[in-house]
Formats: C-alpha cells, sequence, structure tokens
C-alpha cells in the first residue's frame, strides 16, 4: 500500500533559524496536504499541492511539490515561538483516503 | 461556525464500560471520519461516513462501533475496550468525502482504558 515517509523525526531549532521537513511517497500522488498539531492539540489543515513543481507560500511558510509529485518540502524561515508542533504531510493516491507522514516534530528555544 | 465539536474532552473507562464520543458539525459538510492517535504519531483513520453512510471501515476492531444520526452528529460507541486502545481519537469533517477535501479536525477525546 501507499507509504508516506517524512523526515526528520524531529528538529530542535534557535529562534531566527530556518526549518525544513520533507516528505516522500513510495507512489505517485494526485495531491499532498500538510497540516500542524500544536503540542496539546489537534491538526489543522495548512495548504495542499496539486500541481507537478507547485509552489506555495504562506507568510514565512514555502511549500514544494516535486516534479514527480513523488516528494514534498515545508521550509519555515526564521523561526518563532509560535511555530512549535508536529508539522505531518498526508498523500493522497487516486481514491483512496488520506495518508499520513509520521511527522516532524519541531521545538524552537528562545 | 468552522468548528467540530467533540465531547467528552477526557474519558477514563474500564474495560468493561460501555461510552461513547460524541461529534458535531454545523458547516453543513457531508463527510465525517473517526481517527485515533497515539502519543507522537499521525492519526491513523478508523471509519469514514459520506452522506451518513458507512463508506470505509479500516478493519477496526467490533468493540468500536460508529454512528451517524444525521449529517451533523457522529458517534463511536465502545464497549469490552482494552488498555491499548488507550489514545486522542480525532473526529474530523469534510465538505463531499473527496479524497483531495481538507480535513476539519476536532479538539479530540483523550480516552484512558483501565
Amino acid at each position: 500500500g501507499q507509504q508516506v515517509m517524512q523526515i526528520p523525526q524531529y528538529q530542535h531549532v534557535q529562534e531566527g533559524e530556518d526549518f525544513t521537513t520533507y516528505c516522500n511517497s513510495s507512489t505517485t500522488l494526485s495531491n499532498i496536504q500538510w497540516y500542524k498539531q500544536r503540542p496539546g492539540g489537534h491538526p489543522v489543515f495548512l495548504i495542499q499541492l496539486v500541481k507537478s513543481g507547485e509552489v506555495k507560500k504562506q507568510k514565512r511558510l514555502t511549500f514544494q511539490f516535486g516534479e514527480a509529485k513523488k516528494n514534498s518540502s515545508l521550509h519555515i524561515t526564521a523561526t518563532q515561538t509560535t511555530d512549535v508542533g508536529t508539522y505531518f504531510c498526508a498523500g493522497i493516491s487516486g481514491n483512496t483516503p488520506l495518508v499520513f507522514g509520521k511527522g516532524t516534530r519541531l521545538s524552537v528555544i528562545a | 461556525d468552522t468548528e467540530v465539536t467533540q465531547t467528552p474532552k477526557h474519558l477514563v473507562m474500564g474495560m468493561t464500560n460501555k461510552k461513547s464520543l460524541k461529534c458535531e458539525q454545523h458547516m453543513g459538510h457531508r463527510a465525517m471520519y473517526w481517527y485515533k492517535q497515539k502519543a507522537k504519531k499521525p492519526p491513523e483513520l478508523m471509519f469514514v461516513y459520506s452522506y451518513e453512510k458507512l463508506s470505509i471501515n479500516e478493519s477496526v476492531p467490533s468493540r468500536f462501533s460508529p454512528e451517524c444520526p444525521n449529517s451533523s452528529l457522529l458517534n463511536l460507541h465502545l464497549h469490552a475496550l482494552q488498555p491499548e486502545d488507550s489514545a486522542l481519537y480525532l473526529c474530523a469533517s469534510s465538505r463531499y468525502g473527496a479524497t483531495n477535501e481538507k480535513l476539519f479536525f476536532g479538539s479530540g477525546t483523550q480516552l484512558s482504558v483501565l
């Protein structure tokens, strides 16, 4: 079945440093979604990427979808303490339900 | 109203108890989901209801029994659970249930089975 691998598992950064998490699928995806879950909270939808090579920005967050639609990344510029949480990618392939990656837990040291 | 409301927020139950988790949304969404999330793990899909009909059951043990009384409500009935069933149970909804729709999650029920 479809698998979505996400790395790194954990990332500790100093406030102001950049952060990137990577997502790789064993199969070609039709779309990919990104969610953020704050500690003690629930997943919140951030964005969906659909097109090959797509790049979308939300303030300090940049999302990319690979040309082959098998990988994606989320980059945060100049992290802030409000960025703390776990970032999940979720791959969509055909009519199968979302498959979540294992997530990257981000800690930001002030 | 863009919220998915789940009750209770916390639940402690014994292995012989029967309890129910409740979920409600008033966004007019026609698809509702139950996910299970263990600590430091991603959410795992359990059930999907689309237009009030069960469309996906991810091989969930029968001690978990979902119910969708109407398009706004989703219940999860629990009976004879095991300690390993302790987890955060998340409800989610989406507009029509297509796989490319974003999910709106509730804040979850933290379940402890003793």
